[in-house]
C-alpha cells in the first residue's frame, strides 16, 4: 500500500563511489522529484520529471543524474560521492504541475552517509 | 532572492495548548502555499494548502492563515497533542517559472506532557 518507497532507507559508502537510489510510486502520477534535506532539515528541490521528461534541473553538480525509465519511477545516480552529499535524499511526486498547486506526497528518505 | 521563513526555529508547547507556527515568504508572485509535517525519521507529509485568493482554511484542529499585505503565514493546530510533535514546514509556490515548491526553514514543536 505504500504511496511512493524508496530504497535502500540507509546507504553508507566511501568518498569516490558511485551509487543509485531508486523511486517508485503507485499513485499513478505524472510528475516526480527528489529532494535533498541537509543536516538543518532544509529540504530543496533538486530534479523533477513530469511524463519522463525532466522539467526542473536546479542548480546541482553534474555528478547527480536522474533517471525516469517510466512514469512510476525516478532514479537518482551520483558519481564520484563526496563529504557534503551526505544528507537525506526524499522523493515526491504529484498528479501533475498545475499551476495553483498539486498535492506532494514524500517517500520515507534515503538517508545518504558518506565517509 | 526568494526565500520562505520561519520566525522560530523550537516552539514548546504544553499538550492540551493551542500553537502557532509563523512563516515569512517573500515572493509575491506565490499563489499557493502548504504546510508540511515531519516526524523523526519519516517524509513530509501534507497538512493543509491555501490559495492567494483566500485568508484563511480550516481542516481538522488546524487552521492556515494567509497574509499577503505583510507576506505572512501562519499555521495554528488547536489543542496540540504528543503526536503533533514533528517539525513543521512552509512552502510556497509561485506563480512564473517552473512549478516548484520553496520550502522555509522549518520549526520544531515539542509538546510538553
Amino acid at each position: 500500500d505504500t504511496a511512493v518507497s524508496q530504497t535502500p532507507k540507509y546507504l553508507v559508502t566511501q568518498m569516490g563511489n558511485d551509487k543509485s537510489i531508486k523511486c517508485e510510486q503507485n499513485l499513478g502520477h505524472d510528475t516526480m522529484y527528489w529532494y535533498k534535506q541537509d543536516s538543518k532539515k532544509f529540504l530543496k528541490i533538486m530534479f523533477s520529471y513530469n511524463n519522463k521528461e525532466l522539467i526542473i534541473n536546479e542548480t546541482v553538480p553534474n555528478r547527480f543524474s536522474p533517471k525516469s525509465p517510466d512514469k512510476a519511477h525516478l532514479n537518482l545516480h551520483i558519481n564520484s560521492l563526496e563529504l557534503g552529499d551526505s544528507a537525506v535524499y526524499f522523493c515526491a511526486s504529484s498528479q501533475g504541475i498545475r499551476q495553483g498547486g498539486d498535492e506532494q506526497f514524500f517517500g520515507p528518505g534515503t538517508r545518504l552517509t558518506v565517509l | 532572492g526568494e526565500s520562505v521563513g520561519l520566525h522560530l526555529p523550537t516552539l514548546s508547547v504544553q499538550e492540551g495548548d493551542n500553537s502557532i507556527i509563523n512563516c515569512a515568504y517573500s515572493n509575491s508572485a506565490s499563489d499557493y502555499f502548504i504546510w508540511y509535517k515531519q516526524e523523526s525519521g519519516k517524509g513530509p507529509q501534507f497538512i493543509i494548502d491555501i490559495r492567494s485568493n483566500m485568508d484563511k482554511r480550516q481542516g481538522q484542529r488546524v487552521t492556515v492563515l494567509l497574509n499577503k499585505t505583510v507576506k505572512h503565514l501562519s499555521l495554528q493546530i488547536a489543542a496540540t497533542q504528543p503526536g503533533d510533535s514533528a517539525v513543521y514546514f512552509c512552502a510556497e509556490v509561485p506563480t512564473s517559472g517552473t512549478y516548484k515548491y520553496i520550502f522555509g526553514t522549518g520549526t520544531r514543536l515539542k509538546v510538553l506532557a
